[in-house]
């Protein structure tokens, strides 16, 4: 089966830059993918990594080491409306589960 | 931008009643989903379609649930009678390709009272 492990909370203020990891337990790991949710809202698609390294898109980069099994999010240049939820998802092949399996979210506030 | 649409946006019920929920995917998307969040919880799998079939379910997914595609465009999720613990925010996404980039609608939260 899988687990996924990621911070229920992190805080942070307006302009610095947050970390938000992301470690997984699955031998048939088929990369990991960061979904961001506000509050009420529906999960919306962020960044995927399928090999290891950073990807980046704009103020977001995700970075992952498959021979560590984790990852994490990067948010640069905060800004308030970066409070939102932040899920990791992976696929877990070694269940057969084809489908994203998302993990508890952390919680992301950013303050003035 | 292409959206993924859920009706109803809220539905409240009696424990005990059916309830269906709606979902127009994306028009070119083949794999569509439906996932469910307990309020503050995380997004949990139900079940997936593929090709006019169910690809695969979780252990949520039992025989008081099921899904259709009546027609070209809809996708819809049927709970036959409602418990207390169905209430939840209910999401409806769809892909391409079945891979890791879901796209997702913006919810139909159901009460069961």
């Amino acid at each position: 089966g899988q687990s996924l492990e990621q911070p229920s909370e992190v805080t942070a203020v307006e302009g610095a830059i947050v970390q938000i990891n992301c470690t997984y337990q699955t031998s048939g790991f088929y990369g990991l993918s960061w979904y961001q949710q506000h509050d009420g809202g529906a999960p919306t698609f962020l960044s995927y990594n399928g090999l290891d390294g950073l990807e980046e898109t704009g103020r977001f980069s995700s970075f992952l080491s498959r021979s560590d099994s984790y990852g994490y999010l990067l948010l640069q240049e905060l800004q308030m409306k970066d409070s939102a939820s932040y899920f990791c998802a992976v696929r877990d092949l070694d269940t057969g589960r084809r489908a994203l399996t998302f993990g508890s979210g952390t919680r992301l506030q950013v303050q003035p | 931008e292409p959206e993924v649409t859920q009706t109803p946006s809220h539905q409240v019920t009696q424990m005990g009643q059916e309830v269906i929920l709606r979902c127009v995917p994306i028009s070119n998307h083949l794999y569509f989903y439906w996932y469910r969040q307990i309020l503050g919880q995380k997004v949990e799998f139900l079940v997936s379609f593929y090709n006019n079939e169910i690809s695969e379910k979780s252990e949520i997914f039992d025989d008081q649930f099921s899904v259709e595609r009546p027609d070209g465009s809809n996708f819809t999720l049927k709970i036959r009678s409602t418990k207390l613990e169905d209430s939840a925010m209910y999401f409806c996404a769809s892909s391409e390709s079945g891979a890791n980039v879901l796209t997702f609608g913006a919810g139909s939260r159901l009460t069961v009272l």
